[in-house]
């Protein structure tokens, strides 16, 4: 069975660009994740999608949006880049159900230069 | 809110020494806890999971057991290897939120 997979796995852009990071999810899985994690600040959450619908949100500036397609995958859209949004964006999908384990992408290192 | 905390690292062992890396939790309710581990230049990978109080979970040689009197989760292995190390984070996941909630993750170093 196929995990979960995202690309690109590197990003490279200047500031006040736009960067979209793509995930797929596991077969079966409806609800998708994107977390960041940036150097000495953790993994922070960033957006929960399930059925297409955006269901949960941390505590990130509007910029940082994003939408599930039909197929459950997702796609994270960072607007206005700044150098702070550099870091290791992950992406993780679990069944619909609560309390499901999140099984977690190799993520997409996003560089702003 | 939510809350995880780790103890610092990084953890530097002798190949076959016992590891504990403790884990607190914050959280309204009953959440589910978790560890998950993050190998040199790869995403994240569960390590083991419990869902109710006194609950263990295991996998690899390493525990865990949900204690919800203490509000803990305590990672243990009773002789790690050098290819355990590795970064290790404590989570948590509570009933409407489904966000994990991260500890800041501690590094192990096993040498031979």
């Amino acid at each position: 069975e196929a995990g979960v997979t995202q690309s690109p796995t590197h990003l490279i852009k200047t500031r006040g660009q736009q960067a979209t990071l793509r995930c797929s999810p596991i077969s079966g899985h409806t609800s998708v994740y994107w977390y960041q994690q940036a150097l000495g600040l953790g993994l922070q959450f960033l957006l929960w999608y399930d059925e297409g619908e955006e269901r949960n949100r941390g505590n990130f500036p509007p910029r940082f949006s994003g939408r599930q397609f039909p197929n459950y995958s997702s796609e994270l859209n960072v607007n206005a880049l700044e150098l702070e949004d550099s870091a290791l964006y992950l992406c993780a999908s679990s069944l619909g159900t609560s309390f499901n384990e999140q099984f977690f992408g190799p993520g997409t290192r996003l560089t702003v230069l | 809110g939510n809350s995880v905390t780790q103890m610092e690292g990084p953890v530097t062992l002798s190949e076959e020494a016992f590891l504990t890396i403790n884990c607190t939790y914050t959280a309204t309710g009953y959440p589910s806890l978790f560890w998950y581990v993050q190998y040199p230049g790869e995403g994240l990978q569960l390590l083991l999971k419990a869902t109710k109080a006194d609950d263990k979970g295991s996998n690899k040689g390493f525990e865990a057991t949900y204690r919800k009197e203490t509000t803990s989760f305590h990672l243990e292995k009773g002789s790690v290897q050098v290819s355990d190390s590795a970064v290790y984070f404590c989570a948590l996941s509570s009933a409407g939120r489904r966000a994990l909630t991260f500890g800041s993750g501690t590094r192990l170093q096993v040498q031979p």
